[in-house]
């Protein structure tokens, strides 16, 4: 089956390091995308893992265990405008994607 | 500026009627996508075209069409709206179909059935 998780919602403080979890079920996974969808706003990518690891960019780093259907993505020295929604999608084989409902993040001063 | 224009951002709309909404790209992707978005819900690919001239079913189809006449057009029509279809719709490309990579979403449209 096609599954997907990550935590509905989560709070944080500025200048703070925050990790959002999302675990997955996918049959012919074939990578993991992170995405930021502020209020009202359309989603932007921001990062693919195909390989187990860590990706780092900038203040953001995406992790992957294809072994363990495990991903996170890890936010640094947050910022307000950091807060937002953060959607974690698995690609199938014939690489449609499967979003999960993303988690809302909430910094507070 | 390139991108994803949708249009209209927002409508209301009385149940049964017809309704198509508009969505056009300038950056001469190949694959376009239709995504409706619900509260606690993810994405979901309602259809989706790989190349101008092809379409195909996504996970919630039903209800929904759409066509590909061009590159950069790629409308959704929905034949006789029910409140069911009341949601945020996103279009979006990427250069190719297959490995998607990055997507790039328009702005949504906002539309409520009554």
């Amino acid at each position: 089956g096609q599954n997907i998780d990550q935590p509905t919602e989560m709070t944080a403080t500025e200048g703070a390091i925050v990790q959002i979890n999302c675990t997955y079920q996918t049959s012919g996974f074939n990578g993991l995308f992170w995405y930021q969808q502020h209020a009202g706003e359309a989603p932007t990518f921001l990062s693919y893992n195909v390989l187990d690891g860590l990706e780092e960019k900038g203040r953001f780093s995406s992790f992957l265990s294809r072994s363990k259907g495990y991903s996170y993505l890890l936010l640094k020295e947050l910022q307000m405008k950091d807060s937002a929604s953060y959607l974690c999608a698995s690609q199938k084989e014939d690489y449609q994607l499967i979003w999960g409902a993303g988690t809302k993040l909430i910094i507070k001063p | 500026i390139a991108g994803i224009t949708q249009a209209p951002t927002s409508q209301i709309l009385a149940a049964g009627r017809r309704m198509t909404l508009r969505c056009t790209q300038d950056m001469r992707h190949n694959a376009m996508y239709w995504y409706r978005q619900d509260l606690g819900l993810g994405l979901r690919l309602i259809h989706y075209s790989n190349t101008a001239g092809t379409t195909g079913k996504g996970e919630v189809p039903d209800g929904y069409s759409v066509s590909r006449a061009n590159t950069d057009d790629f409308p959704l029509t929905l034949a006789s709206a029910v409140p069911s279809q009341t949601s945020v719709y996103f279009c979006a490309s990427s250069f190719v179909a297959g490995n998607t990579g990055e997507l790039f979403f328009g702005e949504g449209s906002r539309l409520t059935v009554l």
